[in-house]
C-alpha cells in the first residue's frame, strides 16, 4: 500500500528533552512538509523539503529542526527551545501533476510535552 | 496576516440539506485552490480542487466555485450526510511548487 506513515502516534516527553518524529513515504514523491495544528488555528507550515539534501522553512520553524537524508524520509526533531511543543503535528508529501501539486497526509503523531 | 480565511468556524445543516462553505483569498498570486477533510486526530484527505482557470469543479455530492474577482471560493455539499461531520481546510497554491497555505477550518455538523 501506498502512503505516508508517521510513527508513534501519540509521544509523551518531559519539558527540556529533544524528541524526534518518523515521517515515512513510499509514494515516490519529491517533496515532503511538516505541520502543526493546534486548536483554532488550521495548519502552520513548519519545514518542507522540495529535493533529497535541501530544506526550507516554513511559518514557524522556530525550535524545530529537520533532515532530508532519503527521498522516502523527513524527520522532524522538536527541541527544548521550542516554546509551545504540545501539539498535533502533520507530515505530508506532494508531487507534481500537471502544474498542481496536491499535498497528501499521514495520520499524525499528538506529542504531549509536560 | 492570513492569505487564506474562513470567517466561519463552524456550521450545522439537516441532514439532506445544502451544506455551503466559505474560504477568502487575498494573495492574487494563488492560482490553485483545494479543499481538504479532516476527522479528529486524523491527517486531512483531499477532497476536490479547482484551477484559477475555471469557475466550477464538480464531483459527486461536492462542487467547488471560485470567483477570481472577489477572491472568494466555496464548496457546496449536497445533500449533507451525517458522514460529511468534519473539519473542511480550504488551501491555496501560488504558481509553481510552493507549499499550500490553508485557512484555520470551518467545523461542519450534519444533523440527522
Amino acid at each position: 500500500d501506498g502512503g505516508i506513515t508517521q510513527s508513534p502516534k501519540y509521544l509523551f516527553r518531559k519539558e527540556g528533552q529533544n524528541v524526534t518524529l518518523s515521517c515515512e513515504q513510499n509514494l515516490n514523491h519529491d517533496a515532503m512538509y511538516w505541520y502543526r495544528q493546534d486548536p483554532g488555528q488550521g495548519l502552520r507550515l513548519i519545514y518542507y523539503s522540495q529535493i533529497v539534501n535541501d530544506f526550507q522553512k516554513g511559518d514557524i520553524a522556530e525550535g524545530y529542526s529537520v533532515s532530508r537524508e532519503k527521498k522516502e524520509s523527513f524527520p522532524l526533531t522538536v527541541t527544548s527551545a521550542q516554546k509551545n511543543p504540545t501539539a498535533f503535528y502533520l507530515c505530508a508529501s506532494s508531487s507534481s501533476r500537471g502544474n498542481t501539486y496536491e499535498q497528501y497526509f499521514g495520520p499524525g503523531t499528538r506529542l504531549t510535552v509536560t | 496576516d492570513q492569505q487564506v480565511k474562513q470567517n466561519s468556524p463552524s456550521l450545522s445543516v439537516q441532514e439532506g440539506r445544502i451544506s455551503i462553505l466559505n474560504c477568502d483569498y487575498t494573495n492574487s498570486m494563488f492560482d490553485y485552490f483545494l479543499w481538504y477533510k479532516k476527522y479528529p486526530a486524523e491527517g486531512p484527505t483531499f477532497l476536490i480542487s479547482i484551477s484559477s482557470i475555471k469557475d466550477k469543479n464538480e464531483d459527486g455530492r461536492f462542487t467547488v466555485f471560485l470567483n477570481k474577482s472577489a477572491k472568494h471560493l466555496s464548496l457546496h455539499i449536497v445533500p449533507s450526510q451525517p458522514g460529511d461531520s468534519a473539519v473542511y481546510f480550504c488551501a491555496a497554491q501560488a504558481v509553481g511548487n510552493t507549499p499550500l497555505v490553508f485557512g484555520k477550518g470551518t467545523r461542519l455538523s450534519v444533523i440527522a
